[in-house]
């Protein structure tokens, strides 16, 4: 079973505009990351939160934690068609493994 | 600096087979993990290597098992395979308890 819940499963955007994407998680972590994943290849390191944290920022992306709600958002501001991906969260619960959502499927059109 | 290299990128197999896949890791790191991702899923945690044993493992049956060896490369081996078992299967590598995965791109396993 998933640890983490991303909303929405799928996001079509126009290209400038910002894209949001929350995870929802069941039990205490370390940190919470996020990941990009083109058609159905490799996952690609975004952001690392952690639990003492409660926003991060990187280039377009920021995110929020919330560890009373045991909840993140990850935004995409002036989106790009090179951001068209699914992004998964993934939590560290200092148990040496990540535990993946189903992911948010993420079109951004031209 | 060489990434995440996982071989073969694709393959093919059928109902009772063994399949073994390959994984070197990102050069300097010597921790690596195995993850299983069904179509329209995110991955799920297979195990993870250090030093040679397997020190953490997920909610997968003895049918699967893995090895590491003394240059930190990685094999995942799968027995008597079963439909259920087509996926994509993807290797990550770190430096011992990094919080940072860095992940290969991945073999397509289908069994028909």
């Amino acid at each position: 079973s998933q640890q983490g819940e991303e909303d929405p499963q799928a996001l079509s955007i126009q290209e400038g505009e910002n894209a949001t994407m929350n995870c929802s998680y069941k039990t205490s972590i370390n940190n919470l990351q996020w990941y990009r994943q083109n058609s159905g290849r490799g996952l690609v390191h975004l952001i690392l939160i952690r639990s003492n944290e409660r926003e991060k920022h990187s280039g377009r992306l920021r995110v929020t934690l919330d560890t009373s709600k045991k909840s993140s958002s990850l935004l995409i501001t002036a989106s790009r068609a090179a951001d068209t991906a699914s992004y998964f969260c993934a939590t560290d619960a200092n148990d040496y493994k990540l535990s993946f959502g189903a992911g948010t499927t993420v079109t951004v059109r031209a | 600096d060489a990434g995440v290299t996982q071989s073969p990128t694709h393959l093919i197999k059928t109902r009772g087979q063994q399949v073994t896949l390959r994984c070197s890791p990102k050069s300097g790191h010597d921790t690596v993990s195995w993850y299983q991702q069904a179509l329209g899923q995110g991955p799920q945690f297979i195990f993870q290597y250090y030093e040679e044993e397997e020190r953490q493992r997920g909610n997968f049956p003895d049918r699967f098992s893995g090895h590491q060896f003394p240059n930190y490369s990685s094999e995942l081996n799968v027995n008597a395979l079963l439909l259920g078992d087509s996926a994509l299967y993807l290797c990550a590598s770190s430096l011992d308890a990094a919080e940072t995965q860095y992940f290969g791109p991945g073999t397509r396993l289908l069994v028909l």
